[in-house]
Parts: structure tokens; sequence; C-alpha cells
């Protein structure tokens, strides 16, 4: 089974301030690896897609990077705002495995 | 924002009681999903369709079961609710599978009591 892992759970940042979160997967054989931002009493908005054979993905101020022989992929976000506090998941899909398989979150707080 | 609803968006009922959560997307998409989420667990897939009348098990299916009669509905229904199956129910969509990105719905917070 994939277990996916986020650390650490929760993270406050002063507004502007550059930041990573980290994503760790136990099972290097996956197909593509997806970054979802939730907001509180909503779904999840998907933010990017890494595919096995690429390395990174950009997308405005994020960059999300993917390390696959050691199971871990990060989500760097640029001059951090006041909106962008939500919780940020990570997921994997499995080679030959018909489930995503998610992390339980980093929960991140900007302070303006 | 992909055009799917989630019915009903919140719902409190008894346990033994029958329950049917129903997930709508206007966009013709051929995957659908559905998931739940619990603290501690994250997300965890339900059941999931490839098609019309095309269903199969997730990961935690036990006390579910699904329907697709249309491309446009997916219903998930629990035939007697328990009190473990109190969570938050999101549906998804994607065009193309398990490969691709997929979209979510607002989510369903039910309550078994």
């Amino acid at each position: 089974k994939q277990e996916v892992t986020q650390i650490p759970a929760a993270l406050s940042v002063p507004e502007g301030e550059n930041l990573v979160l980290n994503c760790s997967f136990t099972d290097s054989a996956i197909y593509n690896l997806q970054w979802f931002r939730q907001d509180p009493g909503k779904g999840l908005t998907s933010l990017l897609l890494i595919q096995s054979s690429q390395r990174e993905q950009t997308s405005g101020r994020l960059n999300a990077s993917l390390d696959k022989s050691s199971g871990r992929s990060t989500l760097y976000i640029a001059a951090s705002q006041p909106g962008d506090s939500a919780t940020y998941l990570c997921a994997v899909t499995k080679t030959g495995a018909n489930n995503l398989f998610f992390g339980t979150g980093t929960r991140l707080t900007v302070i303006p | 924002d992909a055009g799917i609803t989630q019915s009903p968006r919140h719902k409190v009922t008894e346990t033994g009681t029958p329950v049917t959560l129903r997930c709508h997307q206007t966009e013709n998409h051929r995957y659908m999903y559905w998931y739940r989420q619990d603290p501690g667990h994250g997300l965890r897939l339900i059941h999931y369709s490839y098609g019309v009348k095309d269903t199969d098990k997730g990961e935690v299916s036990d006390g579910y079961s699904v329907s697709r009669s249309k491309t446009e509905d997916f219903l998930l229904t629990l035939e007697s609710a328990t009190s473990s199956q109190t969570s938050v129910y999101f549906c998804a969509i994607s065009d193309r599978g398990w490969g691709y990105e997929q979209y979510f719905g607002p989510g369903t917070r039910l309550t078994v009591t």
C-alpha cells in the first residue's frame, strides 16, 4: 500500500515569506503526483500535477518538484499572501493501482 | 470551477436508515469518484465509475453501494447508516482517468447519530 506523509501538519508564516511544503511517499512506483488546496468547508482545488517523468511544474507563484527515487515532492510558494492560507494536500497515483492516495495535509496560515 | 454539485450539502440521519448522496456534473466527464474525508486519514476512495453502469470498488467500499445510470449523475448509497460513516463525502470527476487531474465537488457533511 502507498503511504503519503505531509510534515508539518500546520505552519504559520508572515506575509511575504517564501515557504516550502513537503510530501513524502513510500512507494516510488507512481504514475503522477498532484497538489491540491482545500479551503475550510470547501472542496479541493487542483493546483499542480506532475507526471512521473517530470521533475517540476510551475504555476504563477507555485512551483512543485518531484524526486521519485527518494519518494519526495515539495511545493514552493513564493511571496506568500494571506489569501494563500488553506490546507495543502498532496496525492499520488500508484502505477497499476486504480486509486489516488492522499496525505493528511499541511494547514498553512499566512499572517498579515 | 468545474460544474460539479453535490446534494444534500448537509445531512443528519439516524443509525440504520438508508441514505443516498448525489453527485451531478455538467462537464460530460467519463470518470466519477466518491471519497470520504476523516481527520487523521485524509481522503480515501470509496467507489469510482469509468462509464455509465461501469463501477468498481475503492479502498473503503464496505457498507456503500453506487449507481450510475447516466453520465452526469453518480449516486452513493449507504444501505444502513452507521456512526462510523459520519464523514465528509466528496465527489470528483476526470475526463481521462487515473493519470489525470481530478476536479472535486463542494462536499456533503453527513452525521449519523
